[in-house]
């Protein structure tokens, strides 16, 4: 299994306060990505990285914001949760190589509640 | 934009059955496609892959063939087993985005 860690595992917050959620990797993968997982919608992207402190938005970025100081680290952070943000949270990486044919890895997922 | 549409679920199947879960795409230029499977309480693992037109992947058992004609990557299994239960996922990569766009997944439950 590739080496990815997701924590926390599962995390219930209120309303407005502040969440950050973290994957880490063993694998000195160059991109990371953040991805959603709602029922109908499969998975959706709300940011990437393909770099220290290189990040992009994905399809579903608003409210979130994330950061990448090192290889390993890649950080999501709800600045105001909403019940809307009530998801599970996926961790991606890949070794792309300039190739969009490279296989994905993923974490095991956070479930996030937010009340 | 692109896109990927699957099949509504919950499919559910008997053992030895034989199995389909279609998959179509929107995209322009050449994507390449993926089947990505979740088990119960895990993270999604690639089932297969192709990456040109007529290719077909192949694994576990499952396959999937490109069709550039009809815009599809449909999953087949000749013979489920109970242990296939998961949800799938079909999903594209555009040449030089290295960003997934996934269906909304497929539930699928094999009875013995």
């Amino acid at each position: 299994d590739a080496g990815i860690t997701q924590s926390p595992r599962h995390k219930v917050t209120e309303t407005g306060t502040p969440v950050t959620l973290r994957c880490h990797q063993t694998e000195n993968h160059r991109y990371m990505y953040w991805y959603r997982q709602d029922p109908g919608h499969g998975l959706r992207l709300i940011h990437y990285s393909y770099g220290v402190k290189d990040t992009d938005k994905g399809e579903v970025s608003d409210g979130y914001s994330v950061s990448r100081s090192k290889t390993e680290d890649f950080l999501l952070t709800l600045e105001s949760a909403t019940s809307s943000q009530t998801s599970v949270y996926f961790c991606a990486i890949s070794d792309v190589r300039g190739s969009p044919n490279t296989e994905a890895f993923f974490g095991q997922g956070t479930r996030l509640t937010v009340v | 934009g692109n896109s990927v549409t699957q099949m509504e679920g919950p499919v559910t199947l008997s053992e030895e059955a034989f199995l389909t879960i279609n998959c179509t795409y929107t995209a322009t230029g050449y994507p390449s496609l993926f089947w990505y499977v979740q088990y119960p309480g895990e993270g999604l693992q690639l089932l297969l892959k192709a990456t040109k037109a007529d290719d077909k992947g192949s694994n576990k058992g499952f396959e999937a063939t490109y069709r550039k004609e009809t815009t599809s990557f449909h999953l087949e299994k000749g013979s489920v087993q109970v242990s296939d239960s998961a949800v799938y996922f079909c999903a594209l990569s555009k040449q030089g985005a290295q960003k997934l766009v996934f269906g909304q997944g497929t539930r699928l439950t094999i009875n013995p």
